[in-house]
C-alpha cells in the first residue's frame, strides 16, 4: 500500500474485554514496530518485528499484551482483559529494513477503555 | 540500550524568530538519529535523519540538525519559524546493531505566537 494502514482508527471497549489492533505495513517493508503514545507522553516502544519474528519484545507492559506478524506483512497487537490504563494511541511503523533507514508511521488507533 | 532526552517539554517562540530544540542521547556507539514532527491529530512525519558523514543535516520545511558526538546531541534548528510549525517534535535514536528498534524522546511541544 501507499502508507502504513492501521485499523480501527478508534476503538472504545469495556474494561476487561479483549481488543485486537491491526497494522498493514508498507509493501516490502521487512521491519515493523508498535509504539504506545499516552496523553501528553512520548512514544513508548512495545515490540519490534523483523520478518515474522520478534527480536525485541522488551516493551510489552504485561503478559496481557501480545503481538504477532504473519507472512512478513500484517501485524496484530492484542490486549487481553483491558484496563483503563491501556487507554492510549497505539502507533505502528514500518521500515524497509532494520538499521539505517527511517520508520514510516500509521495514523494510529485510539483506544479508550471505559 | 539507547535512550533519548528532550529537556524542553514546551517551547514558545514568535513567528519569524529562530528555533532550537534540544536532543541528547545515550548509546554506546554513534547511533542513527532522527527528528519527527507530529501535528495535532496527525501521524508522525520524518523531518530529517543522520546516519553518517556530514554532521550538519538538512531536512524538510527548512529544518536542519547538527550531530555533535562530543556532546551526545542532535539539536534541531530553524532560522525563521512559521505559524504552521506549531506541533510536537520528537527526537529518536536508532540502534546500529543488535535489535534495530527506535527509541523516542518525550517530545517538545512548540507554540508559535503571531
Amino acid at each position: 500500500g501507499a502508507g502504513v494502514s492501521q485499523s480501527p482508527s478508534n476503538k472504545v471497549t469495556e474494561k476487561g474485554k479483549d481488543v485486537e489492533l491491526r497494522c498493514d505495513p508498507i509493501s516490502g517493508h521487512t521491519a515493523l514496530y508498535w509504539y504506545r503514545q499516552s496523553l501528553g507522553q512520548g512514544l513508548e516502544f512495545l515490540i519490534y518485528f523483523q520478518g515474522n519474528s520478534a527480536p525485541d519484545k522488551s516493551g510489552l507492559p504485561s503478559d496481557r499484551f501480545s503481538a504477532e506478524r504473519t507472512g512478513g506483512s500484517v501485524s496484530t497487537l492484542t490486549i487481553q482483559r483491558t484496563q483503563q490504563e491501556d487507554s492510549a494511541v497505539y502507533l505502528c511503523a514500518s521500515s524497509l529494513k532494520a538499521g539505517n533507514t527511517e520508520a514510516f508511521f500509521g495514523q494510529g488507533t485510539r483506544l479508550t477503555v471505559v | 540500550a539507547q535512550s533519548v532526552t528532550q529537556p524542553d517539554i514546551h517551547i514558545t517562540v514568535s513567528e519569524g524568530a529562530s528555533l532550537e530544540l534540544r536532543c541528547n542521547y545515550s548509546y554506546g556507539a554513534t547511533p542513527y538519529l532522527f527528528w519527527y514532527v507530529q501535528s495535532p491529530g496527525q501521524g508522525l512525519q520524518l523531518l530529517l535523519k543522520y546516519f553518517s558523514g556530514d554532521t550538519l543535516v538538512q531536512g524538510i520545511k527548512g529544518f536542519e540538525a547538527e550531530f555533535k558526538r562530543s556532546q551526545s546531541s542532535f539539536n534541531l534548528r530553524k532560522p525563521s519559524v512559521h505559524w504552521s510549525d506549531a506541533a510536537e517534535y520528537f527526537c529518536a535514536v536508532g540502534a546500529t546493531s543488535g535489535t534495530y528498534k527506535y527509541i523516542f524522546g518525550t517530545g517538545t511541544r512548540l507554540k508559535v505566537l503571531a
